[in-house]
């Protein structure tokens, strides 16, 4: 079966500081990827996407990375504030999407 | 516009009995699926359904099935619950299959079986 993986399940982080949020996936086939963040007690919120066919994607103060030779994707939020505070998955589609557990993400004042 | 909709939010129900899971995505999405988040496993994908077709379907027993109508409401159901389907059961739409853009999630059902 699938394998989405996150490297740390839990981070934290400064305030005004950059997160970055590590995942590893096992379908080389899958050929789209998306960070999605749950607040508590609220379903996933879609924040970025990225297709196979690109290695970085950039959004408002997030960006995605993505390296196929290895596997991994990663989110970097800058200038983390309290309200990124959260869980943060990764996912990976080949015919079905596959979710990582999550890291939760805590934002120090 | 309105987002995906789920009800109940919450139920309690006891071991052997069956639920029914009611989802109404977004005005003019056609796709609907499915998970099952626990602490444990994460997200899990039970099922999909585009144009009240089941597209894709997870590794999950018989007792777990779903429906999407002409509208793309769709509903899932339990039958003979199990204290282990305890969980948030989480619909998400999309306008057209999954992976061909964003997926909006709704808040859940979170399921308790005694």
């Amino acid at each position: 079966g699938e394998s989405v993986g996150l490297h740390l399940p839990t981070l934290s982080v400064q305030e005004g500081d950059n997160s970055i949020i590590n995942c590893a996936y096992s379908n080389s086939a899958s050929d789209y990827f998306i960070w999605y963040k749950q607040e508590s007690g609220k379903g996933p919120q879609f924040i970025i996407d990225i297709r196979s066919n690109m290695d970085k994607r950039q959004g408002q103060r997030v960006t995605v990375l993505l390296n196929k030779t290895v596997k991994h994707l990663s989110l970097q939020i800058a200038a983390t504030q309290p309200g990124d505070s959260a869980v943060y998955f990764c996912a990976e589609f080949g015919n079905q999407f596959y979710f990582g557990t999550g890291t939760s993400l805590t934002v120090i004042p | 516009k309105a987002g995906v909709t789920q009800t109940p939010r919450y139920l309690i129900k006891t071991r052997g009995q069956q639920v029914t899971l009611s989802c109404s995505p977004i005005s003019g999405h056609r796709s609907v699926s499915w998970y099952q988040q626990t602490p444990g496993q994460g997200l899990q994908f039970l099922f999909e359904y585009f144009s009240e077709t089941q597209r894709n379907k997870g590794n999950f027993p018989g007792r777990f099935s779903g429906r999407q109508f002409s509208n793309s409401r769709s509903e899932m159901n339990v039958s003979t619950l199990e204290l282990g389907d305890s969980a948030l059961y989480l619909c998400a739409s999309s306008l057209g299959r999954p992976n061909t853009g964003e997926l909006f999630f709704g808040e859940g059902s979170r399921l308790t079986v005694l």
